[in-house]
């Protein structure tokens, strides 16, 4: 099973990119990586999807070495708003399995004025 | 239908009681999850259907712990002989082919 590891937390500042890195280097090859945020007492809301190299939508970017060990989410220019933890999930496979559903403990981003 | 709705959103029980949950996915969302969620930590994946199939179970769901999706359309989690440890956020997600999740509000037990 690819297990996940992310920083427990993350300070920034309102206007500024934010780098959030995921570990995952037992990763199958049909997995791939979804990123969520979560607010308190509020279900996951999915960010954004990707299999390798680099994916973007409108509210990030997500980034994917070769080796497909790590990913890095990218949000650009962090509001107040985006305060919330962030969670890696690895497992999600099109045609695959769906019981290898692993999510990390979390990246608490804290976003100050 | 604008998400997924889980009813209740809060319950307390006792001690040895039953509950069950409702989840409500979006309209023509052939894949449903239920998680749980203590303080502090990630989504713990429970169980998964597709349509009225129960196609994969956590061994985090023992035998007090049971789901199901008549007709495909919603599901229920219940969960016999309450524990104490079972005091958690229960969540719930659908999904269509695109594999995207989409969770709805969940419901907190407290297990007294």
């Amino acid at each position: 099973l690819a297990k996940t590891t992310q920083p427990i937390s993350m300070d920034s500042y309102e206007g500024q990119e934010v780098n959030i890195t995921c570990s995952h280097n037992n990763i199958a090859t049909n997995d791939y990586i979804t990123w969520y945020q979560q607010f308190p007492s509020q279900g996951p809301r999915f960010i954004i999807q990707g299999y390798k190299t680099k994916v973007t939508n409108e509210v990030a970017s997500l980034f994917i070495p070769a080796d497909r060990k790590s990913s890095t989410l990218s949000l650009p220019r962090v509001s107040l708003s985006d305060t919330a933890v962030y969670y890696c999930l690895v497992g999600v496979s099109y045609g695959g399995s769906q019981g290898n559903l692993i999510f990390g403990k979390g990246t608490k981003l804290s976003v100050k004025p | 239908d604008t998400g997924v709705s889980q009813d209740p959103r809060h319950k307390i029980t006792k001690r040895g009681q039953n509950v069950t949950f409702r989840c409500d996915p979006i309209s023509e969302h052939n894949r449903l999850y239920w998680y749980r969620q203590t303080l502090g930590q990630g989504p713990e994946f429970l169980t998964y259907f597709q349509n009225e199939a129960q196609l994969e179970k956590s061994r985090l769901l023992s035998d007090r712990f049971s789901a199901e999706r008549p007709k495909g359309s919603f599901s229920t989690l219940e969960i016999q002989r309450t524990e104490q440890g079972d005091s958690a956020m229960y969540l719930c997600a659908s999904s269509p082919p695109s594999f995207e999740q989409f969770f709805g509000p969940g419901t907190r037990l407290t297990v007294l």
